[in-house]
């Protein structure tokens, strides 16, 4: 079956730290490439970071730059966000998508979702 | 950066109605760079028109994106029971991705 599930999302206090995952499994993870993308509470949906399927290509949101870092491992199938310096602001719920690129077309776009990962940020 | 703008921020609509969505770009995007999301009430969002006007996977055909520049629009020509959600349209440049703020499409 074809899936991501996020993991990992819990409660921290300002300034802490947290770690979240991405399972891969149904489809060859080392093709794809990944986001993360984040959804504050009753919001909309925020870009975060992105990384390349070798993991040579990284970018990241301005928000988030300096602070968060986005990486993978190929051989686990996994994709990992390591948060620091965590704000009230990043409250929201963590979802990780393949990122699809076509060399043809150049279309752009988020294929498969995660179902997501809450993160809060409270004292 | 470019910012999308959404409209309206709520669409309220009887099954069997015809919905547009409107999605307004800062500066031009390319049509290859912009894509429409679905998402349900606790659920992910799910991809439904790439490259302004290309339907994803199993998406039903009464769903239609089109648009170019800085204008592009996701219709829905006979609204289902299942279709009334959030709906975003997301573009790609310059190494970042942008998200619109959503429409709400909900039963009248």
């Amino acid at each position: 079956q074809v899936q991501l599930v996020e993991s990992g999302g819990g409660l921290v206090k300002p300034g802490g730290s947290l770690r979240l995952s991405c399972a891969a499994s149904g489809f060859t993870f080392s093709d794809y490439y990944m986001s993360w993308i984040r959804q504050a509470p009753g919001k909309g949906l925020e870009w975060v970071s992105y990384i390349s399927s070798s993991g040579s290509t990284i970018y990241y949101a301005d928000s988030v730059k300096g602070r968060f870092t986005i990486s993978r491992d190929n051989a686990k199938n996994s994709l990992y966000l390591q948060m620091n310096s965590l704000r009230a602001e990043d409250t929201a719920v963590y979802y990780c998508a393949t990122t699809y690129y076509d060399y043809v077309s150049l279309d752009w776009y988020f294929d498969l979702w995660g179902r997501g990962t809450l993160v809060t940020v409270s004292s | 950066e470019i910012v999308l703008t959404q409209s309206p921020g709520t669409l309220s609509l009887s099954p069997g109605e015809r919905a547009t969505l409107s999605c307004r770009a800062s500066q031009s995007v390319s049509s290859s760079y912009l894509a429409w999301y679905q998402q349900k009430p606790g659920q992910a969002p799910r991809l439904l028109i790439y490259g302004a006007s290309s339907r994803a996977t199993g998406i039903p055909d009464r769903f239609s994106g089109s648009g170019s520049g800085t204008d592009f629009t996701l219709t829905i020509s006979r609204l289902e029971p299942e279709d009334f959600a959030v709906y975003y349209c997301q573009q790609y440049g310059s190494s970042s991705w942008t998200f619109g703020q959503g429409t709400k499409v909900e039963i009248k």
